[in-house]
């Protein structure tokens, strides 16, 4: 079974650019999530989305990001303009459903940001 | 959401058993526990799942006792390839399991 797919692996950026990522959730998993990791923390939900609509985005901020997931399959996280405090692990997840006694996310190896 | 408490680090040799615990004393009636281990450069992996008593698979066992206030997670024969960082969620079909909190996680360092 294909894994959690996502790219680019590394980006390094200035301050103020802009920059997106991609992520390709495992077939038939009508959930996905955009998680943050700052070094020596644990993940961060941002964004979730049900199929293409979004679940909880409470702790996405959106003066910055956005994310879309057309068509309920892939999907994008933005960042614009980025800041130095952005440099983080992004990670793409997703699960089966919501709302299953046994839910489960399966994660990607996530995208890593430098921001300079 | 039940916040769950563990251990920032562990140390443990080849071949040991390493039990985790996590508190999570605000634990809600339909949550379940959950336990993900992450390595270096990778995003975190499903280890186990339980509600109460206990679950064992191929990876571990987990062990909940009766009040549900704490669970344990339960690593036989550890090798070094088990070194990562072990995050315990708490979290359910009422409580949100989309709003699972991974917390620092517990650092184990597996020596020779």
């Amino acid at each position: 079974e294909a894994g959690v797919a996502q790219s680019p692996r590394y980006k390094i950026i200035e301050k103020r650019q802009s920059v997106a990522f991609w992520c390709n959730p495992i077939s038939g998993h009508a959930t996905l999530y955009w998680y943050q990791q700052i070094l020596g923390q644990g993940p961060k939900l941002l964004i979730q989305f049900q199929n293409n609509g979004v679940v909880d985005d409470s702790q996405l901020p959106k003066d910055r990001f956005s994310a879309e997931r057309l068509k309920g399959v892939d999907s994008t996280l933005k960042i614009q303009p980025a800041k130095l405090e952005d440099s983080a692990v992004y990670l793409c997840a997703s699960s089966l459903a919501v709302g299953q006694t046994n839910e489960k996310l399966f994660f990607g190896s996530g995208t890593q940001l430098s921001v300079l | 959401l039940a916040k769950t408490t563990q251990p920032i680090s562990m140390d443990s040799y080849e071949g040991q058993e390493v039990n985790i615990t996590c508190s999570h004393n605000n634990i809600a009636t339909n949550d379940y526990i959950t336990w993900y281990q992450q390595f270096p450069s990778q995003g975190p992996r499903f280890i186990i799942q339980g509600y109460k008593t206990k679950v064992t698979n191929e990876v571990a066992s987990l062990f909940i006792p009766a009040d549900r206030k704490s669970s344990t997670l339960s690593l036989p024969r550890v090798s070094l390839s088990d070194t990562a960082v072990y995050y315990c969620l708490v979290g359910g079909p009422n409580t949100g399991f989309q709003k699972l909190v991974f917390g620092t996680g517990t650092r184990l360092l597996v020596s020779p």
